[in-house]
């Protein structure tokens, strides 16, 4: 099974709203990472966040990991419509040698 | 070039064929990686190599193989393709020694 898992699938919001996807993952990890694909294209690296990190913070991306939890979560604030895309987490985990387990991703449309 | 390209765009395939799909970076990262893309199943690794001259098998490595003769390039080829190769592929290569991974623009697939 995947590693990381995210939820929602899809989620569907409003110009000016702010957008909350969660990971969950299993095992330890070296560090967890968000990517960003764009429709028919590849994925893209938005943020990276260690494991001894709680929260981190780029423009209008927050990240926070919960290693008690073993889940983490992406919000983007003030969303626009270029936001829409797929968000995917993935895992880095100390057994990996920085092969990274991708989750199922989510579908975040943000509507004009 | 800058970045990873890969080669074709997209290919549409008989059962049966031999088919390598090409990656090359200019980046001069030690790590690249090949993933499949389907829907409902997130990214899954194929193959890696972690430096020129060593490869190592992912989660799905049936039915592929690689190698990696030198820093830039890292083919994956299919020696008999069957429908259920048919996928997005996406090739990648690590940018930093955190695992941060930069994806090139992917070639989809279709084996009939």
């Amino acid at each position: 099974s995947q590693q990381g898992e995210e939820d929602p699938q899809a989620l569907s919001i409003q110009e000016g709203e702010n957008a909350t996807m969660n990971c969950s993952y299993k095992t330890s990890i070296n560090n967890l990472q968000w990517y960003r694909q764009n429709s028919g294209r590849g994925l893209v690296h938005l943020i990276l966040i260690r494991s001894n990190e709680r929260e981190k913070h780029s423009g209008r991306l927050r990240v926070t990991l919960d290693t008690s939890k073993k889940s983490s979560s992406l919000l983007i604030t003030a969303s626009r419509a270029a936001d829409t895309a797929s968000y995917f987490c993935a895992t880095d985990l100390e057994t990996s040698g920085s092969r990274l387990t991708f989750g199922e991703g989510t579908q975040l449309t943000v509507n004009p | 070039i800058a970045g990873i390209t890969q080669a074709p765009t997209s290919q549409i395939l008989a059962a049966g064929r031999r088919m390598t799909l090409r990656c090359t970076q200019d980046m001069r990262h030690n790590a690249m990686y090949w993933y499949r893309q389907d829907l409902g199943l997130g990214l899954r690794l194929i193959h890696y190599s972690n430096t020129a001259g060593t490869t190592g098998k992912g989660e799905v490595p049936d039915g592929y193989s690689v190698s990696r003769a030198n820093t830039d390039d890292f083919p994956l080829t299919l020696a008999s393709a069957v429908p259920s190769q048919t996928s997005v592929y996406f090739c990648a290569s690590r940018v930093d020694e955190l695992g941060t991974q930069y994806f090139g623009p992917g070639t989809r697939l279709t084996v009939l």
